[in-house]
């Protein structure tokens, strides 16, 4: 059974420091990672993906990906009251399908 | 980033009666549509996977003839829920793959009375 494990949280962060956000999956053979924003009542957003061993940085979020540890995160910098939403973790394995995670809840304390 | 299209967003039927919902790929064509549904404070459940010109793939324990899905395009794919009943009432929301990236509906929120 193919898994993709987050954190649940909430993870209660003050405004203006990093949050870190962690996601495990479980298929090793995966190759494509995503993370998903989405506030209540909406659909999730897609906000990054990466592919490969590393760091990827868009504005003020950082995806990073060890697939050696099967490990993928999302930083956000400088986070503000608009990131309080539940972030997605969500992994594309090697039979084509994307499979998420439960998400983590993400409160920015102004 | 590609743009996925829903309608309606919100409905609200009688039990007992259908509701179709349409999902559209706007600036791309999807040979692969996906169907989740999401009750309050809970994850995404996988309903169906759509394909175009061929059946769709339902999960386990997802009911296909309840939930009829069509995907006669490469730009529009169809959930009709039949026989609604109150506890189909849920948040449906489509997905649709382009490249590597699945990008999502705004969703539809059914209440069913």
């Amino acid at each position: 059974q193919k898994e993709v494990e987050q954190n649940s949280g909430p993870l209660s962060v003050p405004e203006g420091a990093i949050a870190s956000l962690n996601c495990t999956y479980s298929d090793r053979g995966s190759q494509s990672f995503f993370w998903y924003r989405q506030y209540s009542g909406k659909s999730p957003e897609l906000i990054m993906s990466i592919y490969s061993n590393g760091d990827k940085e868009d504005g003020r979020f950082t995806a990073q990906l060890n697939k050696a540890s099967q490990y993928v995160s999302l930083l956000i910098r400088d986070s503000q009251p608009s990131d309080s939403a539940t972030y997605l973790c969500a992994v594309r394995g090697r039979d084509d399908k994307i499979i998420f995670g439960k998400g983590t809840r993400l409160h920015i304390l102004p | 980033g590609a743009v996925v299209s829903q309608h309606p967003s919100r409905v609200i039927c009688k039990s007992g009666t259908s509701v179709k919902i349409e999902c559209r790929s706007l600036d791309f064509q999807a040979t692969t549509m996906f169907w989740y549904r999401q009750f309050p404070k809970q994850s995404l459940m996988l309903m169906a996977t759509s394909n175009e010109g061929s059946k769709a793939t339902y999960e386990q324990g997802v009911e296909k003839d309840k939930f009829l899905i069509n995907h006669a395009s490469l730009t529009l794919s169809t959930l009709t829920v039949t026989s609604a009943h109150p506890e189909d009432s849920s948040f449906y929301i489509c997905s649709a793959s382009e490249g590597y990236e699945q990008y999502f509906g705004p969703g539809t929120r059914l209440t069913v009375t």
